[in-house]
């Protein structure tokens, strides 16, 4: 099936770093979603980025949608311990079979050290 | 708050047996999903249902099946367990108001299957 692309795929940081993961696709993406999974718990929808260039910010998190919609990141400015979890980036792929299904980047995991 | 709930938190099953993980979600959502994570893999989906009794395969249905015979209920079968089956499994739904490919999720708690 059709691949979303996600590094790193760890990242340790001091407490006070900032933060990036990316998420690359091959094809045109109609959106990108973006989840937090905090160790030990499941997958929680953060935002979803629709337009080419869209920037949105929640707190210290900062999400872009690429202007070719084939790219996105997540920036985490001034981490903290409760950022700690696995970042997952997810959008419209393609199964073996054709169908269209939500396809997911492998996650980035965020490690904090206070 | 939309809740979707597993009927496992944890189960350990033998090799060879017939394995049942259930599903519910509370928001009449259309469309369910079973996916499956292991380290260092994401999540990747087995099945899919976007209506009661449709079902398409994701990118790795091998060995699986599912039913859906009420819209808030989605099962997961593994005919014969096998070791290699070991993970957490997670069920999700969407509301159904966009595409399949890019609504948002909603995820249950997951189970962790372990075959011995």
């Amino acid at each position: 099936g059709q691949q979303v692309m996600q590094i790193p795929q760890y990242q340790h940081v001091q407490e006070g770093e900032d933060f990036t993961t990316y998420c690359n696709s091959s094809t045109t993406l109609s959106n990108i979603q973006w989840y937090k999974q905090r160790p030990g718990g499941h997958p929680v929808f953060l935002i979803q980025l629709v337009k080419s260039g869209e920037v949105k910010k929640q707190k210290r998190l900062t999400f872009q949608f690429g202007e070719a919609k084939k790219n996105s990141s997540l920036h985490i400015t001034a981490t903290q311990t409760t950022d700690v979890g696995t970042y997952f980036c997810a959008g419209e792929g393609r199964a073996s079979g054709g169908s269209y299904i939500p396809t997911f980047g492998r996650g980035t995991s965020l490690i904090v050290h206070p | 708050d939309v809740k979707v709930t597993q009927s496992s938190r944890y189960l350990v099953k033998r090799t060879g047996e017939k394995v049942f993980l259930e599903c519910v979600q509370d928001m009449d959502h259309e469309n369910m999903f079973w996916y499956r994570q292991d380290p260092g893999l994401g999540l990747r989906l087995i099945y899919f249902s976007y209506d009661v009794k449709m079902k398409e395969k994701g990118d790795i249905p091998e060995g699986y099946s599912v039913s859906r015979e009420k819209k808030e209920r989605f099962s997961l079968i593994l005919e014969s367990a096998s070791t290699n089956q070991t993970s957490m499994y997670l069920c999700a739904s969407s509301p159904g108001t966009s595409g399949i490919g890019t609504d948002t999720q909603y995820f249950g708690p997951g189970t962790r299957l372990t075959v011995l």
